[in-house]
């Protein structure tokens, strides 16, 4: 069984600050990530996509992956109320054809 | 088409009767893929189709479950015999080849069986 594991949260921020959310997925093969942003009664949105060890930036903004440790991230610089929302990781192997969802964790970013 | 498309954006059955749900993909995306998320919880695999290759069914809960999809066209879900356990919001997503880009997800289709 392929895992993907997040903290649910409500993870609660002040506006302007960082956010930092994780994820740790358990299939080694996975080479491919995923951050999805999903607001109350809509569908997932993609934000960030990372598929080698390290940073990748995008705005506001970062990913983070760490395959030694199955480690992926997403940092919010600057938080706003409007990311307010569930953030879910979604992870990807050569194994499999479907990505594999956490069950997300939801950021509550207060003014 | 510019999205993916899914109808209808609601729907609401009784217990017992059979439902199709509809899934248009992004033009020239070759993978399609359902997904089902119930009030609160995370998104469940439901079934995969990549081209004309055969499907990956290891998703679908019951044989009351079943999926179709001609070429790199329109997919149709159907659930038979519909339980209230069925109740969620069933998601429709295409990706160039295999999700190894992303998704891209519709609007979803609410089902609620009464």
């Amino acid at each position: 069984q392929k895992e993907v594991e997040q903290n649910s949260g409500p993870l609660s921020v002040p506006e302007g600050a960082i956010a930092s959310l994780n994820c740790t997925y358990s299939d080694r093969g996975s080479q491919s990530f995923f951050w999805y942003r999903q607001y109350s009664g809509k569908s997932p949105e993609l934000i960030m996509s990372i598929y080698s060890n390290g940073d990748k930036e995008d705005g506001r903004f970062t990913a983070q992956l760490n395959k030694a440790s199955q480690y992926v991230s997403l940092l919010i610089r600057d938080s706003q109320p409007s990311d307010s929302a569930t953030y879910l990781c979604a992870v990807n192997s050569n194994s499999g054809y479907a990505l594999n969802f956490g069950k997300g964790t939801s950021l509550l970013v207060t003014p | 088409g510019a999205g993916v498309s899914q109808s209808p954006s609601n729907k609401v059955t009784e217990k017992g009767k059979d439902v199709e749900l509809r899934c248009d993909p992004i033009s020239g995306h070759t993978a399609l893929y359902w997904y089902r998320q119930r009030l609160g919880q995370g998104l469940e695999f439901l079934i995969y189709f990549q081209g004309n290759s055969a499907p990956d069914k290891s998703g679908l809960p019951s044989d009351r479950f079943s999926a179709e999809r001609t070429g790199e066209s329109v997919s149709t879900l159907t659930i038979q015999r519909t339980q209230q356990e069925d109740s969620a919001v069933y998601l429709c997503a295409s990706s160039l080849y295999r999700g190894n880009y992303g998704y891209t997800f519709g609007s979803g289709t609410r089902l609620t069986v009464v």
